[in-house]
């Protein structure tokens, strides 16, 4: 059975603190992973898709890698606005199968 | 539209009522998504279509759930007799096609409160 498991719960980190959010998985064939940013009372807001182990993709200050069983989102100096919950999500076949997410605090 | 659309954004209702969430996709989308997210949990897969088809609907939790789509276009997620376990948000998505490669896009939610 197809299964993401994201580490930690939960994260704490100082203004320019940087840190790594973790994200395991076991899947019959990657076909995609996926890294979602979810704020308080909104909608999950697509950040990357990885398909190869070994691709890394960036955004600000986001870098998303892969390996065959694990995926890291690389926070480099956050800032406040970082803060919110990153879901990972592996392809399943036809939809994604989702973490419980990393809620990430950054404070000033 | 411009993103994935969804109302209610908020309904409370009382146990025993049904209720309808509506789902307006990104245009030109042809798969579509429903998934559950309870408090403080992962979002719960609940069935996807492609056009007007349902190919996986293993993630309604009973048949008190159902869901359809017409026009290739708005879905509707009915909950008939709601409990108070059904309280939660509903989140619809979309996505040109349902293979891999294609990015799937979320709605803002709709939050259901069951009294």
């Amino acid at each position: 059975e197809d299964q993401v498991t994201q580490s930690p719960e939960a994260l704490r980190l100082q203004e320019g603190e940087s840190s790594s959010l973790n994200c395991s998985y076991t899947v019959s064939g990657l076909r995609g992973l996926f890294w979602y940013r979810q704020d308080p009372g909104k909608g999950p807001e697509f950040l990357f898709t990885l398909y190869s182990a070994g691709e890394e993709k960036e955004k600000e200050r986001l870098k998303a890698t892969l390996t065959k069983k694990e995926s890291f989102l690389h926070i480099t100096a956050p800032k406040p606005e970082d803060s919110a919950t990153y879901l990972c999500a592996v392809y399943n076949t036809d939809k994604l199968i989702f973490g419980t997410g990393t809620r990430l605090q950054v404070f000033p | 539209g411009a993103g994935v659309s969804q109302s209610p954004s908020n309904k409370v209702t009382e146990k025993g009522k049904d209720v309808e969430l509506r789902c307006d996709p990104i245009s030109g989308h042809t798969a579509l998504y429903w998934y559950r997210q309870s408090l403080g949990q992962g979002l719960e897969f609940l069935i996807y279509f492609q056009g007007n088809s349902a190919p996986d609907k293993s993630g309604l939790p009973s048949d008190r759930f159902s869901a359809e789509r017409t026009g290739g276009s708005v879905s509707t997620l009915t909950i008939q007799r709601t409990q108070q376990e059904d309280s939660a948000v509903y989140l619809c998505a979309s996505s040109f096609i349902a293979e891999p490669g294609n990015t799937i896009y979320f709605g803002e939610g709709s939050w259901l409160t069951v009294v």
